[in-house]
């Protein structure tokens, strides 16, 4: 079946680093692959997300580009801040699905 | 900005006892979903919603989990019977829409930590 496989946390780097998560998934047909963000104590918030191959999906300085060939989703972001703390899931939604299937999460920790 | 609400935040019950998580969905929104995240785990779906009946529903909801829509606003999970192994993080959801109708977002609540002791 579908699923989804991310680096292993925790992740812990100094402000202004940049950041890479590798993310990569199994799927057939054409997925939409989606990067959510869960700070402490809060819900799940979408963070970007791309419905289609090559596709760039961006927000808050985060991006991530769907490579078919590779089956990746990587996140990144160039300079991070103390305030991205928090902790990232890669995600994929099947294409004749709804429900979301995710990985396992990755703990990021950014030291002033 | 709309969003979802769930309550309550934190659940303590007795293993055997019945537990009702309750969520208010975005309020246009059409279908339902409840996730699930047992601590230090990927978080899992457990069963989507529409039309007043389930759309799709995973190996882990079994007889003991049902779901309701009892009135225009609120999405409910009940468990009859509560194991230890029922603890986790409980997260409703809600669309607009669905996959292949649309690339719809599924909008997350704050979720509802449940305890079972």
């Amino acid at each position: 079946g579908d699923s989804v496989t991310q680096m292993e946390g925790p992740v812990t780097l100094s402000e202004e680093a940049f950041l890479t998560i590798n993310c990569t998934y199994t799927a057939t047909g054409y997925p939409s692959l989606f990067w959510y963000v869960q700070y402490p104590g809060e819900g799940l918030q979408l963070l970007l997300k791309a419905t289609k191959a090559d596709d760039k999906g961006s927000n808050k300085g985060f991006e991530a580009t769907y490579r078919k060939e590779t089956t990746s989703f990587h996140l990144e972001k160039g300079s991070v801040q103390v305030s991205d703390s928090a902790v990232y899931f890669c995600a994929l939604r099947g294409s004749s699905a709804s429900k979301i299937i995710f990985g396992s999460g990755t703990r990021l920790s950014i030291r002033p | 900005e709309p969003e979802v609400t769930q309550t309550p935040s934190h659940q303590v019950t007795q293993m055997g006892q019945e537990v009702i998580l309750r969520c208010v969905p975005i309020s246009n929104h059409l279908y339902f979903y409840w996730y699930r995240q047992i601590l230090g785990q990927k978080v899992e779906f457990l069963v989507s919603f529409y039309n007043n009946e389930i759309s799709e529903k995973s190996e882990i909801f079994d007889d003991q989990f049902s779901v309701e829509r009892p009135d225009g606003s609120n999405f409910t999970l009940k468990i009859r019977s509560t194991k230890l192994e029922d603890s986790a993080m409980y997260f409703c959801a809600s669309s607009e829409g669905r996959q292949g109708a649309g690339s719809y977002e599924q909008y997350f609540g704050p979720g509802t930590r449940l305890t079972v002791t």
